[in-house]
């Protein structure tokens, strides 16, 4: 049970380059997000998808797209990378109990720079 | 708008005393979820503690209790027992209707020996 897995762990983009972050998560979540932390920031939400086939926009979308075809798996699309891209991205995934006591699983982050 | 406010950059305690991590929100939702995570120098993001905004009871795991004001929405964590390996950022976020999650800025927390 490896969790929620990202590749890569660093990239180095130029600007206009297009890349995609690849997530995937082996715990049969139905929820899957997409953020980023700026330095010395809180994680803004981009993406997220409450199971397959859905997605939706989170606070700061602008510059991203999202797929989710399948359970397991939310890629997020960079397609003309920007300076203010440079970021670490982190997917996570949830299960809301009837509680909604399910706290988010997190990858171990992206660290990406755009040059 | 939605907004998580931590108004502490930085925090210091001496190992073994207790510590308390400030959190206020904002919202106009009836139904909303609290929660704290926390991250080591390591950068992972580790979920420690949930409230829900129906509950009237102060969550509690191990040594993580959240003080749950709603009429003043704030949503304290204490952290009981210092302990070397609390050092790290401290994050609060909400979860609002129809699952966004927001964060706020972070505590960093040094615990002192």
């Amino acid at each position: 049970n490896a969790g929620v897995t990202q590749t890569p762990k660093f990239r180095i983009l130029k600007i206009g380059q297009s890349m995609t972050l690849q997530c995937t998560q082996d715990m049969n979540h139905n929820y899957m997000y997409w953020y980023r932390q700026d330095p010395g920031m809180g994680l803004k939400l981009i993406y997220y998808s409450v199971g397959a086939g859905i997605t939706d926009k989170g606070e700061v979308p602008n510059g991203y797209n999202v797929s989710r075809s399948t359970t397991e798996d939310f890629p997020l699309r960079l397609e003309l990378a920007a300076p203010s891209q440079t970021s670490v991205y982190f997917c996570a995934s949830s299960q809301l109990t009837p509680a909604g006591s399910m706290g988010q699983y997190f990858g171990p982050g992206t660290r990406l720079t755009v040059t | 708008a939605q907004k998580i406010t931590q108004t502490q950059p930085g925090m210091f305690v001496q190992e073994k005393e207790a510590v308390t991590l400030d959190c206020t929100y904002d919202t106009s939702d009836q139904s909303y979820g609290l929660f704290w995570y926390k991250q080591p120098s390591s950068g992972e993001m580790i979920f420690l503690i949930y409230q829900g905004s129906y509950d009237e009871q102060n969550a509690t795991e191990g040594r993580y209790s959240l003080n749950f004001q709603k009429a003043r929405k704030s949503a304290n964590l204490v952290i009981s027992a210092s302990q070397l390996g609390d050092s790290a950022m401290y994050f609060c976020a909400m979860r609002r209707t129809g699952n966004q999650f927001y964060f706020g800025t972070g505590t960093s927390l040094t615990v002192i020996p």
